[in-house]
């Protein structure tokens, strides 16, 4: 099983900063990597898939990079509907995993 | 528009049994692959199972392989899950999402469901 690791656990950022997600596979994904963002009492949302492709109507202030085990999530301009809990997920191997989330808060 | 509806789900003695469904709408249900994911109380998402458009493949997770079944009927629009030999770790949200693409190899989930919560405990 492919182990997802996420850092950091909260990240704590200004309204209108940037902000930096990171997700590390213990084997190479290549790039089947996708980010969810869900926010308290809802159900997770796609915001990433391919590790850089943003999905439908997701805005741009949120893209995706990296490759075989090392990704990064960047928000840029934090607007206060950001502010969730981030997932990483890997559908190279089966299972697919999950990591265990970096929850984004305001500083 | 695309929906997924989840049954409610309930609480259940450990040890039980339990069967989750999930509706879905606006979309083509036959051509997709379907997972569950599930979510315990404040914690992270777990993948939990996920099965074909056709059926011909069905993956679990080590936690619940042997106890959960996935299964869907087209005809209705529906996927279920089966959970058996429930344990006090299988309490969690269950959450039904469709795969985008599964014969395409990514399947990664871009239609959730509300999530339904299922309690075990005596």
């Amino acid at each position: 099983e492919i182990v997802m690791t996420q850092s950091p656990a909260t990240l704590s950022v200004s309204p209108g900063e940037r902000a930096t997600l990171s997700c590390t596979a213990s084997q190479s994904v290549r790039t089947n990597l996708a980010w969810y963002q869900q926010r308290p009492g809802q159900a997770p949302r796609l915001l990433i898939h391919g590790a850089s492709t943003r999905a439908t109507g997701i805005p741009a202030r949120f893209s995706g990079s990296g490759s075989e085990t090392e990704f990064t999530l960047t928000i840029s301009g934090l607007q206060s509907e950001d502010f969730a809990v981030y997932y990483c997920q890997q559908y190279k191997s089966w299972p697919r995993t999950f990591g265990q989330g970096t929850k984004l808060e305001i500083k | 528009e695309v929906q997924l509806v989840d049954s409610a789900g309930g609480v259940v003695k450990p040890g039980g049994s339990l069967r989750l469904s999930c509706v879905g709408s606006g979309f083509t249900f036959s051509t997709y692959g379907f997972a569950w994911v599930r979510q315990a109380p404040g914690k992270g998402l777990e993948w939990v199972s996920l099965i074909s458009s056709s059926t011909d493949y069905i993956y679990y997770a080590d936690s619940v392989k042997g106890r959960f079944t996935i299964s869907r009927d087209n005809a209705k629009n529906s996927l279920y899950l089966q959970m058996n030999s429930l344990r006090a770790e299988d309490t969690a949200v269950y959450y039904c999402a469709r795969a985008y693409d599964f014969w395409g190899g990514s399947d990664y989930f871009d239609y959730w469901g509300l999530g339904t919560l299922v309690t075990v405990s005596s």
